[in-house]
């Protein structure tokens, strides 16, 4: 089965850049999405189609995807940021996460 | 306001069954997919089940394949999860979340969840 692979914690100072990054075999040639979950909420996706963001979200969330790896950055890092982040792709009609990374901002 | 509201969670044994709804408000229910992703205690999100808008494909994780079963009811805006022979590790909060489907498809709103126990 496809495996997500993401780095348990990133950690950044206020207002530097956090790069996020998920890596999948041939992961560029799919689409990857990514959800952030805030402690005891639910899921709230923050981009999709590689680099589209939905509304509502920040332009300080930015994404790619080439290769065997998609990359979530964040810009100017906020506290409000501070979450877990999950990528997620489609393959063989399954949809599969990556384990989620904890961004920590301090 | 479109909103996703799960229940039917709650105790129950190995080997036990149980069936979780979700029901939709403020959106077309019969015209999107849903999928189910669950939430172990401090683990990540796992996806189990999807569901297209007319219930004619259907597709589970294999962690769920031969013991869950996804339906849906369009006349009542509600989508099920019937879950049987449980296990210990099927213990988690389960979200039900609509698809948003485009050039490609990611999950948007995700509903507040509903958790379920599986212990002795």
């Amino acid at each position: 089965s496809y495996e997500l692979t993401q780095p348990p914690s990133v950690s950044v100072s206020p207002g530097q850049t956090a790069s996020i990054i998920c890596s999948g075999d041939r992961l560029g040639d799919k689409y990857v999405c990514w959800y952030q979950q805030k402690a005891g909420q639910s899921p709230v996706v923050v981009m999709y189609q590689n680099n589209k963001r939905p509304s509502g979200i920040p332009e300080r969330f930015s994404g790619s995807n080439s290769g065997n790896t998609a990359t979530l950055t964040i810009s100017g890092t906020q506290t409000i940021d501070e979450a877990d982040y999950y990528c997620q792709a489609w393959d063989s009609s399954t949809w599969v996460f990556g384990g989620g990374t904890k961004l920590t901002v301090l | 306001e479109v909103q996703l509201l799960e229940s039917g969670g709650g105790l129950v044994q190995p080997g036990g069954s149980l069936t979780l709804s979700c029901a939709a408000s403020g959106f077309t229910f019969s015209t999107y997919a849903m999928s189910w992703v669950r939430q172990a205690p401090g683990k990540g999100l796992e996806w189990v089940s999807g569901i297209n808008y007319s219930g004619g494909n259907i597709y589970y994780a294999d962690s769920a394949k031969g013991r869950f079963t996804i339906s849906r009811d369009n006349s009542k805006n509600t989508l099920y999860l019937q879950m049987n022979s449980l296990r210990a590790e099927d213990t988690a909060l389960y979200y039900c979340a609509r698809h948003i489907v485009g050039v490609t498809t990611y999950f948007h709103p995700w509903g507040q969840g509903t958790r379920v126990t599986v212990s002795s």
